[in-house]
């Protein structure tokens, strides 16, 4: 119930697409987080998502939280060699003080 | 704008030595976490600490024990290293604003490599 499935596990994309990647759970909850991690970094949060149904963007960025609480989806829009690195869904367990992390999704652009 | 300070970066140790990370959460933040990273893996949630009391507890080995201070900075103690604990350890830090709205960040980490 507390496992994430992310997917895909890779991708190879050429610079300038777009990227989707996503995250399902078995289980509903309140909060999806989105990481980027290179490597030998700690992850850096780029989105958050508290609500149902909630679309949010950062920059070339956009995530939504599904409307049925068990999912969530990543994009990625015109890729750049900068978003190199392994993306993570997380989410907090409820009425506890700890993140579980997705598989990560490993994006690697060909220039 | 401050972040989640972690020292020492970097850390070599050998089997059956002590090794002691420490964390300095984000100011204001009363929640401090540690995670695992093994190479290729997701990382692995250890033991959390709310206004200094210990929170929550994952898949920490009993060699390790951590604690959180009246300033809030964090510690993580590992003792009888051994091979299988090389790894990057990461401290992260966020503000309880209830059961949703907690935004937690990462630290860059401690990579520790046991010899």
């Amino acid at each position: 119930g507390q496992q994430l499935n992310q997917s895909p596990q890779s991708m190879f994309i050429q610079e300038g697409e777009d990227v989707s990647m996503n995250c399902t759970s078995s289980s509903i909850f309140n909060t999806w987080l989105w990481y980027k991690q290179d490597p030998g970094e700690g992850p850096v949060l780029l989105i958050a998502l508290y609500k149902a149904g909630e679309l949010t963007s950062n920059g070339r960025l956009t995530a939504q939280f599904g409307i049925t609480r068990k999912d969530s989806f990543l994009n990625i829009s015109a890729s750049i060699p900068s978003d190199v690195g392994i993306y993570f869904c997380a989410r907090r367990i409820q009425g506890a003080q700890k993140l579980v992390f997705g598989q990560g999704t490993r994006l690697t652009i060909n220039p | 704008a401050a972040g989640v300070i972690q020292s020492p970066r970097h850390l070599i140790k050998e089997k059956r030595e002590t090794a002691t990370l420490k964390c300095y959460p984000i100011p204001r933040h009363d929640t401090v976490y540690w995670y695992q990273q093994g190479p290729g893996q997701d990382p692995q949630f250890l033991i959390s600490f709310y206004e200094k009391m210990q929170s929550d507890k994952g898949s920490i080995p009993d060699r390790f024990s951590a604690q959180q201070f009246s300033d809030y900075h964090s510690e993580l103690n590992m003792s009888s290293l051994e091979l299988g604990d090389s790894a990057l350890y990461f401290c992260a830090s966020s503000l309880d604003v209830g059961p949703s709205g907690n935004t937690i960040y990462f630290g860059e980490g401690s990579w520790l490599t046991v010899v």
